[in-house]
């Protein structure tokens, strides 16, 4: 099974500045590698999918880059409702697994 | 708009099986490249996958739950079920019901509210 881990396990920042959060996978997994934000009693919310699209209605301050191991979400100038829990998530053989997350918090 | 929406019992006593049910509205799983699955996620933790069903009736299951899971699709109610056996303690979470689409490579792009499921004696 192709294990996730993320980094860092937070991120304390201030609105307007940028966030850079990192997804490694431990083995390829193409850039079949998916983004998702889930703030306190919501349900996660697809942000970013193929390691680079944006899902529907995604503001464009949200990107993804990467391939293979190695992945990366940004948010370029944090909006005070970005501060959330941020999970990626891999698809390899129909199958799923998720990261144990990134809390992007106020500093 | 696509909503989904899980019902089913909050409570279960170890050992018992779990019905889950997912209604939703705005798409069919009659149409080619769509399916629905189920996500959960125990309390403070990272979610967790757990199976799918697609419109051509294809399954997928957790490697690790697959032996206790079924899930099945009854597409003139716009239905979902999730059956687990054998509950546990430690299978307690919030049970989620997702859509997903070939246009978003498969992933969980609309997800329902949740339902809490507790597992104990």
């Amino acid at each position: 099974e192709i294990v996730l881990t993320q980094s860092p396990a937070t991120l304390s920042l201030s609105p307007g500045e940028r966030a850079t959060l990192s997804c490694r996978a431990s083995q390829s997994v193409s850039n079949y590698l998916a983004w998702y934000q889930q703030k306190p009693g919501q349900a996660p919310r697809l942000l970013i999918y193929d390691a680079s699209n944006r899902a529907t209605g995604i503001p464009a301050r949200f990107s993804g880059s990467g391939s293979g191991t190695d992945f990366t979400l940004t948010i370029s100038s944090l909006e005070p409702e970005d501060f959330a829990v941020y999970y990626c998530q891999q698809r390899s053989d129909w199958l799923f697994t998720f990261g144990p997350g990134t809390k992007v918090d106020i500093k | 708009q696509i909503t989904l929406k899980e019902s089913g019992p909050t409570l279960v006593k170890p050992t018992q099986t779990l019905t889950l049910t997912c209604s939703f509205s705005g798409f069919s799983l009659t149409t080619s490249g769509v399916g629905v699955g189920w996500v959960r996620q125990p309390p403070g933790k990272a979610p967790e996958f757990v199976g799918y069903i697609y419109w051509d009736d294809d399954k997928r299951y957790s490697s690790s739950l697959k032996s206790r899971l079924t899930i099945t699709k009854d597409t003139s109610k716009n239905q979902v079920v999730l059956i687990m056996t054998n509950m546990d303690p430690v299978d307690t979470a919030t049970y989620y019901c997702v859509h997903a689409s070939r246009s978003s490579a498969w992933n969980m792009d609309v997800w329902g509210q949740g339902t809490t499921v507790t597992v104990s004696s």
